[in-house]
């Protein structure tokens, strides 16, 4: 079983649309992370969490939200989408008691028409 | 701020070495990351740096001057599989170890 999952993998929305993307985690850790990557960039931090009543805005928050409903969930939400927020979204997780590596889920695939 | 360079594509024979450079300037550095990625795949852990010096790992290693804000990765023996990005990224202790990426390096190996 995948430690760090996606739901969905794939997501086609139209523009206005308030649209959800889910990260589940089993490895326990206490840190959990939302990136955006556009075609042929790097990874940008739109938001983190470093416990379940901690969050914190990335680089790139404007037009996301985000809850951490438990130490292993944590959604990410648009609130209206819009066309400039296509883009492959990846969560991500890590563990502060070691050296703090990230590890990534699978990704979700977000097109927004 | 911070500033993250690596070149943007490379291309190497398959059995050959190549080396990918990553600078940076910043404060408060808390360690340097590679990461692999596929085409349309997560990025995977290759490498932790925060000391100076080689971290070898099978075919890959990863060096670190924290004094010049120079990393490199090393990939030996190129399969066609390493085909890919890789990323470098910089934790900030001051940011609770938060990464800031480069913008990745893709790396084409041909037969």
């Amino acid at each position: 079983d995948a430690d760090v999952t996606q739901t969905p993998r794939n997501r086609i929305t139209k523009t206005g649309k308030r649209i959800m993307l889910e990260c589940s985690q089993t490895k326990g850790h206490d840190r959990m992370y939302w990136y955006r990557q556009d075609p042929g960039l790097g990874l940008q931090l739109i938001y983190y969490s470093f416990d379940v009543k901690d969050i914190n805005k990335g680089e790139i928050s404007d037009g996301y939200s985000v809850s951490r409903q438990a130490q292993a969930k944590f959604s990410l939400s648009l609130e209206s989408a819009i066309p400039n927020q296509t883009a492959l979204y990846f969560c991500a997780t890590s563990d502060r008691k070691g050296t703090d590596t990230q590890y990534f889920g699978p990704g979700t695939r977000l097109t927004v028409l | 701020g911070q500033n993250i360079d690596q070149p943007t594509e490379m291309t190497a024979t398959e059995g050959a070495i190549v080396q990918i450079n990553c600078t940076y300037q910043t404060s408060g550095f808390n360690g340097l990351f590679w990461y692999q990625q596929h085409a349309g795949e997560a990025p995977t852990f290759l490498s932790y740096n925060v000391l100076d010096g080689l971290e070898e790992k099978g075919r890959f290693s990863s060096f670190l001057s924290r004094s010049k804000g120079y990393s490199y990765l090393l990939l030996k023996e190129l399969q066609m599989k390493d085909s890919a990005s890789y990323l470098c990224a910089v934790a900030l202790k001051a940011a609770g170890n938060k990464l800031t990426f480069g913008g990745g390096t893709r790396v084409l190996v041909k037969p």
